[in-house]
């Protein structure tokens, strides 16, 4: 089965970059989504297609995949952006999977 | 996007079956698989099937295989999905998902909460 790796946590100052990691092998040869999801909220989508973001999503979230890694960034972090952020892929044998999540917990 | 508006909460005994309800608005019903995705508490999201608004097609992940039936009605732009032989490790938010190019969820329902207690 294809597994997504993330860190259960980011703690970041707010005006900071937040950096969220999600590690898959090769995962540089899928395309790599982003959902944030606030607390008793659905998941909202974020970045698709690894670097692009829906409308209505702020320049601030940005993403990029390389190698084995594949990064959600989130430019001068505000108290809104406070949420637990999920990567996504999909893959051939295994469908739709998505990473373990990391909360963002702006200090 | 598309709007979808799901079915209230339900509280279920161990055994029993529970069945999830996807409106959906405008006119892009059978256009795109609708998905279901649920989420246990304090936990991650995990996939759990798709189903054809137009033709009636299926794919279930294989984890739900044998438990799961997930069907639709065309003329209320209405997806179902029924869990059954609940057991407490089913207790989760479920949400249905539209998703884009077969890729990625663009549009998610406010979701449903399950619970299974005796």
């Amino acid at each position: 089965s294809y597994v997504l790796t993330q860190p259960p946590s980011v703690s970041v100052a707010p005006g900071q970059p937040a950096r969220i990691a999600c590690g898959g092998n090769k995962i540089a040869d899928k395309s790599v989504h982003w959902y944030q999801q606030k607390p008793g909220q659905a998941p909202v989508l974020v970045v698709y297609d690894d670097k692009d973001r829906p409308s209505g999503i702020p320049e601030r979230f940005s993403g990029s995949n390389s190698g084995n890694t594949a990064t959600l960034t989130i430019n001068r972090v505000e108290v809104g952006d406070e949420a637990d952020y999920y990567c996504q892929v999909w893959d051939y044998t295994n469908d739709y999977v998505f990473g373990s999540g990391t909360k963002v917990t702006v200090l | 996007q598309v709007q979808l508006v799901q079915s209230g909460a339900e509280v279920k005994k161990p055994g029993a079956s529970v069945k999830v309800s996807c409106k959906a608005s405008g006119n892009t019903f059978t256009r795109q698989y609708m998905h279901w995705v649920r989420q246990a508490p304090g936990q991650g999201l995990e996939w759990m099937g798709k189903i054809n608004p137009s033709d009636g097609d299926i794919r279930y992940a294989q984890r739900f295989q044998g438990r799961v039936t997930m069907t639709r009605d065309t003329s209320t732009s209405t997806v179902y999905m029924e869990l059954t032989s609940l057991r407490s490790e089913d207790t989760a938010v479920y949400y249905c998902a539209r998703v884009l190019r077969g890729l990625y969820f663009d549009s998610w329902g406010q979701g449903t909460l399950v619970t299974v207690s005796s």
